[in-house]
């Protein structure tokens, strides 16, 4: 099955600067890839996600890259804000497979 | 907007007892999981539905974990017994279809004392 992979497991970043999460998967088949956000005590909510047709995708100051060939993918946000703290988790799946996710994370803004 | 629905929201419990969740998904939506989330990690998949069928049970702790989807729409989770070990949150998401964002709900916080 497949095997999401991801890295850091923590990040700080000063206020205004680039947060980057990568992530690896394992399994060829997997077209789709989401990121969710998960603030304390709430439920994971889509932030962006790609297709595998799709090399780069932007919305505001969040873009994901995808890499197939290395099966990478990676989250990108731009001048950070206190509000972007949270945790963030990468998924991938396809027509054929469950939605799985990496293991998180945990992204702190310092003002 | 519509939600995926989940009662109850906190559910203390005793080892050894049974115990289960509902999840009532958004309308439409074909594909339903179950996943547990321990506290600082990520959603560990349970069991994937596709309408009333059994896609992926393969990480389903079967001796003491059953999940059932009867008419396709709704879903239940059970524990029969309840160990320490499963205290956790339990939450189930919903898809139109397959490879599409999932929506989950607020979950089901579950204490094993």
């Amino acid at each position: 099955g497949e095997n999401v992979e991801q890295h850091p497991s923590t990040l700080s970043v000063q206020e205004g600067d680039s947060a980057v999460i990568k992530c690896t998967y394992s399994d060829s088949a997997s077209n789709y890839f989401p990121w969710y956000k998960q603030e304390l005590g709430k439920r994971p909510q889509l932030i962006i996600d790609i297709r595998s047709n799709v090399g780069e995708k932007k919305d505001q100051r969040i873009a994901v890259t995808l890499n197939k060939t290395a099966k990478h993918f990676s989250l990108h946000i731009t001048e950070t804000q206190p509000e972007d703290s949270a945790v963030y988790f990468c998924a991938a799946n396809s027509g054929n497979t469950p939605l799985v996710f990496g293991k998180g994370t945990r992204l702190s803004v310092i003002a | 907007e519509a939600e995926v629905a989940q009662s109850p929201r906190y559910k203390i419990t005793e080892k050894s007892q049974a115990v289960a969740f509902w999840c009532d998904p958004i309308s439409g939506h074909a594909t339903l999981y179950w996943y547990r989330q321990i506290l600082g990690q990520g959603p560990e998949l349970l069991v994937q539905f596709q309408d009333e069928s059994v896609v992926d049970d393969s990480q389903l702790p079967k001796d003491r974990f059953s999940a059932e989807r009867l008419k396709g729409v709704d879903s239940t989770l059970k524990i029969q017994p309840a160990e320490l070990g499963d205290s956790a949150m339990y939450l189930c998401a919903s898809s139109p279809i397959r490879d599409t964002e999932a929506f989950f709900g607020q979950g089901t916080r579950l204490t094993v004392v």
